[in-house]
């Protein structure tokens, strides 16, 4: 059993290119988010996803759009990305019928945006 | 906006006892959760408070009081591998995690 996979694990981009940073769990986990860590600044919600076919926007949404077409996928997509959006996004998965709703996290990818 | 704070770094001797201290303002409150996050990896779950009081986990416990908005980590017989960073994190009104920045710990010999 994985957990949660990220992919990829580190990448460089130039401004103004579109990219989708993948995740993907095996826990059939309902909920499952996306993050960014920025030194300082602790973890921010970007967009999050309470049950397949649903989403919604977290603090810092602007510049991010999600999907959730099944239980186990969650894609991120910078449309167009530009430098502020370098940072370490870390995907993670909750099931809300549990006492507790922990979150577990993914490995996590570095973006650089140049 | 939700709002927790917690020192920014700590500094303990193998073997030692460290409380790392938080404390939050948040619209609802729905949980508190203890993360440690090792350098370049992913945060791992290290206890969770909804009622107030004391929550043991081996060497590490957690505790809470609801009416002060404060919380605190302990961990005792510090090792070299404790140290991390250490996020607070607060499950509000709306079930939404809100984290602190986290308090990097370090252990010396």
């Amino acid at each position: 059993i994985a957990g949660i996979t990220q992919a990829p694990t580190s990448q460089i981009l130039a401004a103004g290119r579109r990219m989708t940073l993948r995740c993907t769990q095996d826990m059939r986990h309902n909920a499952m988010y996306w993050y960014r860590q920025d030194l300082g600044l602790g973890l921010r919600l970007i967009h999050y996803s309470n049950t397949a076919g649903t989403t919604g926007k977290g603090e810092v949404p602007d510049g991010y759009s999600v999907s959730r077409a099944n239980t186990d996928d969650f894609p991120l997509t910078l449309a167009s990305a530009v430098p502020s959006q370098t940072s370490v996004y870390f995907c993670a998965s909750s099931d809300s019928s549990s006492g507790t709703d922990t979150q577990y996290f993914g490995p996590g990818t570095r973006l650089t945006v140049l | 906006g939700q709002n927790i704070d917690q020192p920014t770094e700590m500094t303990a001797t193998e073997g030692a006892i460290v409380q790392i201290n938080c404390t939050y303002q948040t619209s609802g409150f729905n949980g508190l959760f203890w993360y440690q996050q090792h350098a370049g990896e992913a945060p791992t779950f290290l206890s969770y408070n909804v009622l107030d009081g004391l929550e043991e986990k081996g060497r590490f416990s957690s505790f809470l009081s609801r009416s002060k908005g404060y919380s605190y980590l302990l961990l005792k017989e510090l090792q070299m591998k404790d140290s991390a960073s250490y996020l607070c994190a607060v499950r509000d009104g709306d079930y939404k995690l809100s984290f602190g920045a986290g308090t990097t710990v370090t252990v010396r010999a």
